[in-house]
């Protein structure tokens, strides 16, 4: 079945401690995204990529560093720098890089939630 | 910059219709999209609509773009228990390849 697995889904990190957070897909997509998701205020994208060894800062990245080394992959770390990092992280694909070619749909991962004790 | 924006919440009773606004602030859109949210997962695409399109109807979803008004709306007829969930209204933006969520709306079902 082709998706996009995200892991862990609960983590719970120390303050001062880096995590990773994971993103795996087999959709073959290239586009893959990035959203921090907090009560009231939706989804604000962190960081995007619409190829590999390439990614693009969205509208809060600071203290957050991904890589995309490989198509199917796309792992985000939250930082000590991060001052408020409990949230519900969230990272999709797309077929879409721009354009009017296609209708740019997301596919979502189940989504991991990090709590900093 | 680009904005999208939501009412928080709205609460309709059972077998009626649901109306889920949403208004944007960048004309340039390509794609606007309604996604849906059950609690604790991922999002889902509901639907969506290109920018030069009025209106989509699929099944009992409904959706209206009002482009000069810079307005989204999405209907959903005969409401039932299953639709609660959190409805975000995206946009998508061809020139910076990416997409704007909405901060979503959480629709309740009373009996």
């Amino acid at each position: 079945d082709g998706g996009i697995t995200q892991s862990p889904k609960y983590l719970f990190r120390k303050e001062g401690q880096n995590v990773t957070l994971s993103c795996e897909q087999n959709l073959n997509h290239d586009a893959m995204y990035w959203y921090r998701q907090d009560p009231g205020q939706g989804l604000r994208l962190i960081y995007y990529s619409q190829i590999v060894n390439d990614f693009q800062k969205g509208d809060i990245a600071e203290g957050y560093s991904v890589s995309r080394e490989k198509k199917e992959s796309f792992p985000l770390t939250v930082t000590s720098a991060q001052k408020n990092p409990t949230a519900f992280y969230l990272c999709a694909s797309s077929t879409w890089t721009g354009g009017d070619s296609n209708t740019g749909e997301l596919f979502f991962g189940e989504g991991s939630r990090l709590t900093v004790l | 910059g680009e904005d999208v924006e939501q009412s928080l919440f709205l609460s309709v009773r059972e077998g009626d219709s649901s109306v889920i606004n949403c208004t944007y602030t960048d004309s340039s859109s390509t794609y606007l999209y309604w996604y849906k949210q059950e609690p604790g997962a991922g999002l889902q695409l509901l639907t969506y609509i290109f920018s030069n399109m009025d209106m989509k109807q699929d099944q009992r979803l409904t959706v209206l773009l009002n482009k000069k008004d810079k307005h989204l709306s999405l209907r959903i007829a005969d409401t039932q228990t299953g639709d609660s969930a959190i409805y975000f209204c995206a946009v998508g933006y061809s020139s910076a390849s990416k997409i704007i969520f909405g901060s979503g709306t959480r629709l309740s079902i009373r009996p």
